[in-house]
């Protein structure tokens, strides 16, 4: 069962326009949510995060948006650069409140920006 | 420069054998974890350890085993047992201050275990 779920496996946008790629999720324990970007042949990359006490982060052109009541969270780039072109990997903590610090990671999204 | 270190970055095992792959951190980080990644797929858990001379298992442990002997450590073995070892394998680190420590994690650049 697969707990977050990136439901487009690819995303192609022009140079200069946002980016939106979704993450959704089923287990309201998750507390804390991750992207992760990853080129080929390389290790992800931590991008941003965002508590589930908050509905927005911001970090530059990099903005992660959650909304707890659907269980979706989005990351908005803007504007998308060629250097962007990455898959994108959504992450989600279960927080069991105890030492557990397990994170569940979607399938990703590859982005591709046009120039 | 701080960070983790992976070696190989290539590896090919032949049919039978046992291999270990090497993670090693100096960001003086006390919590490490191993992924798999298979192609079109997410990273899956392995094992992680949050502190010296403990670990525990993963989502799909069967087949891998871990040491944690040292804190800037953490070779992991794929044994003979792990039925579809091909994969890319990837280390992580973070800094553990308990339980609601939002400390992400941070990777090494993986390495590509192939069987011959």
């Amino acid at each position: 069962d697969q707990q977050v779920k990136q439901n487009s496996p690819s995303l192609s946008v022009q140079e200069g326009r946002i980016s939106i790629l979704n993450c959704d999720y089923t287990n309201s324990m998750f507390d804390y949510f991750l992207w992760y970007k990853k080129y080929p042949a390389e290790g992800p990359t931590f991008l941003i995060s965002i508590s589930s006490i908050k509905d927005k982060n911001e970090d530059g052109r990099f903005t992660v948006f959650l909304n707890k009541s659907a269980k979706h969270l989005s990351l908005h780039i803007v504007p998308s650069q060629p250097g962007d072109s990455a898959v994108y990997f959504c992450a989600a903590r279960f927080n069991s409140g105890g030492s557990n610090y397990k994170l569940t990671f979607g399938k990703g999204t590859l982005l591709t920006v046009n120039p | 420069d701080g960070g983790i270190t992976q070696s190989p970055k290539y590896l090919f095992r032949k049919e039978g054998q046992n291999v270990t792959l090497s993670c090693e951190q100096n960001l003086n980080h006390d919590a490490m974890y191993w992924y798999r990644q298979d192609p079109g797929q997410g990273l899956r858990l392995i094992y992680y350890s949050q502190i010296v001379n403990d670990f525990q298992k993963g989502d799909i442990a069967e087949g891998y085993s871990v040491s944690r002997e040292k804190k800037e450590s953490f070779p992991l073995t794929v044994t003979s047992a792990q039925k579809n070892p091909t994969a890319f394998y990837l280390c992580a680190s973070s800094s553990w201050t308990g339980s609601h420590s939002n400390q992400p994690q941070h990777f090494g650049d993986g390495t590509r275990l192939s069987i011959l």
